[in-house]
């Protein structure tokens, strides 16, 4: 079956980093999304990965290592408007999106 | 770019009746579209695909006669509740797609059943 883990919740302190990992087992991979979602809202695009290594977008990373399936989002200079879900997804064989449960991450001041 | 809109924003509505709930790409044409549904607390569940002019993909668990989709145009997709029940009520929300693989989301409608 197609698998993906991430922890269910985060704390993190405002000004901090934070790294958010996620493990996945699908058919096929066609690439990997990281969104954020905020309470009672549609999520959000953050990153794309497809090839191996950093991606890195202001105080967003996102890594990818495909032979271990593996990624993992950082946030830098924590804000307490960063306090979300943030949700990875995995593109399978099909171009479906597989969803992970979300982090909730908590930022406390 | 890349605007979706759905509407309306919330509804409440009787059980027994019927909601409607519109989804549009302002600004590109939608080659697919994807309904999803989300409970609290809980992520995303993909509850079908649909691609213009031809039927809807449901999910496995996923009721085709209650939950019917129409995507008649390429801007264009419709999700009906029918027969809403209590247990329907969730945050029901919609994403499309063109040539490329990023989807793109609207901002959702939360139905409540009473």
């Amino acid at each position: 079956g197609q698998n993906i883990d991430q922890p269910t919740e985060m704390t993190a302190t405002e000004g901090a980093i934070v790294q958010i990992n996620c493990t996945y087992q699908t058919s096929g991979f066609n690439g990997l999304f990281w969104y954020q979602q905020h309470a009672g809202e549609a999520p959000t695009f953050l990153s794309y990965n497809v090839l191996d290594g950093l991606e890195e977008k202001g105080r967003f990373s996102s890594f990818l290592s495909r032979s271990k399936g593996y990624s993992y989002l950082l946030l830098k200079e924590l804000q307490m408007k960063d306090s979300a879900s943030y949700l990875c997804a995995v593109l399978d064989s099909n171009y479906q999106l597989i969803w992970g449960a979300g982090t909730k991450l908590i930022i406390k001041p | 770019g890349a605007v979706v809109s759905q509407h309306p924003s919330w509804v409440i509505c009787k059980s027994g009746t019927s909601v409607k709930i519109e989804c549009r790409s302002l600004d590109f044409q939608a080659t697919t579209m994807f309904w999803y549904r989300q409970f609290p607390k809980q992520s995303l569940m993909l509850m079908a695909t649909s691609n213009e002019g031809s039927k809807a993909t449901y999910e496995q668990g996923v009721e085709k006669d209650k939950f019917l989709i129409n995507h008649a145009s390429l801007t264009l997709s419709t999700l009906t509740v029918t027969s809403a029940h209590p247990e329907d009520s969730s945050f029901y929300i919609c994403s499309a797609r063109e040539e490329t693989i990023e989807q793109y989301f609207g901002p959702g409608t939360r139905l409540t059943v009473t």
